[in-house]
């Protein structure tokens, strides 16, 4: 099946400062989400970017499924950004199901 | 309701009992996915329904896991001889037209 890395694995920040997380998957994809997972466990959609490039305020994301990758922009990071940010792809057209990455962890200190 | 809720949030459970998890999707939505999720883990597929049948199953681990979707809304996980390894977050999304919306989650624990 559809293989996805993320890197990098762990990541801790400063308030205020950028970040980039990236995401390689193995095999053109129909679908790619990017979610946060907080430390209570829920599971909250960021983007859905199969292509292109969309923001969201201090989020961004941009996917280039040409050449397999995506990857999601935190500016200004805030405390309540850590958690766990994992990349989903769902790669052979019509199966429907999310590949999940093992995620990022984010730490953002004050 | 608004988002996609699931219960029970946390069930406690001997190992060879059987267990039913609850996930009531968001209205509207025809597709619901089932996911487990393990510590340190990302989330893995376990089931598809569109509508009210399975179209894929093939995340199941084993014929001890069940699902089902009678009326094409609710859907309920159902375990049989629960075993140790079985303890996870089980995860309920569902979607409109291609993008997934989680729940909070049933935690599972086999003593």
């Amino acid at each position: 099946g559809i293989q996805v890395e993320q890197s990098p694995p762990d990541l801790i920040l400063q308030e205020g400062a950028n970040s980039t997380l990236r995401c390689n998957f193995s095999d053109s994809v129909n679908n790619l989400q990017w979610f946060h997972q907080n430390p209570w466990g829920q599971l909250i959609n960021l983007f859905y970017i199969p292509s292109g490039t969309k923001q969201n305020g201090r989020l961004s994301a941009t996917t280039v499924a040409t050449e397999r990758y995506s990857l999601l922009y935190i500016s200004s990071s805030q405390t309540t950004d850590s958690g766990v940010y994992f990349c989903a792809v769902e790669g052979r057209a019509g199966s429907y199901q999310l590949t999940f990455g093992k995620g990022t962890k984010l730490s953002v200190i004050p | 309701g608004a988002g996609v809720s699931q219960t029970p949030s946390n069930k406690v459970t001997e190992k060879g009992k059987y267990v039913e998890l609850r996930c009531d999707p968001i209205s509207g939505h025809t597709a619901l996915y089932w996911y487990r999720q393990s510590l340190g883990q990302g989330p893995e597929f376990l089931i598809y329904f569109q509508g009210t049948g399975a179209a894929d199953d093939s995340g199941l681990p084993n014929d001890r896991f069940f699902a089902v979707r009678p009326e094409g809304s609710v859907s309920t996980l159902k375990i049989q001889r629960t075993e140790r390894g079985d303890s996870a977050v089980y995860l309920c999304a569902s979607s409109l037209a291609g993008e997934l919306f989680f729940g909070e989650g049933s935690r599972l624990t086999v003593l």
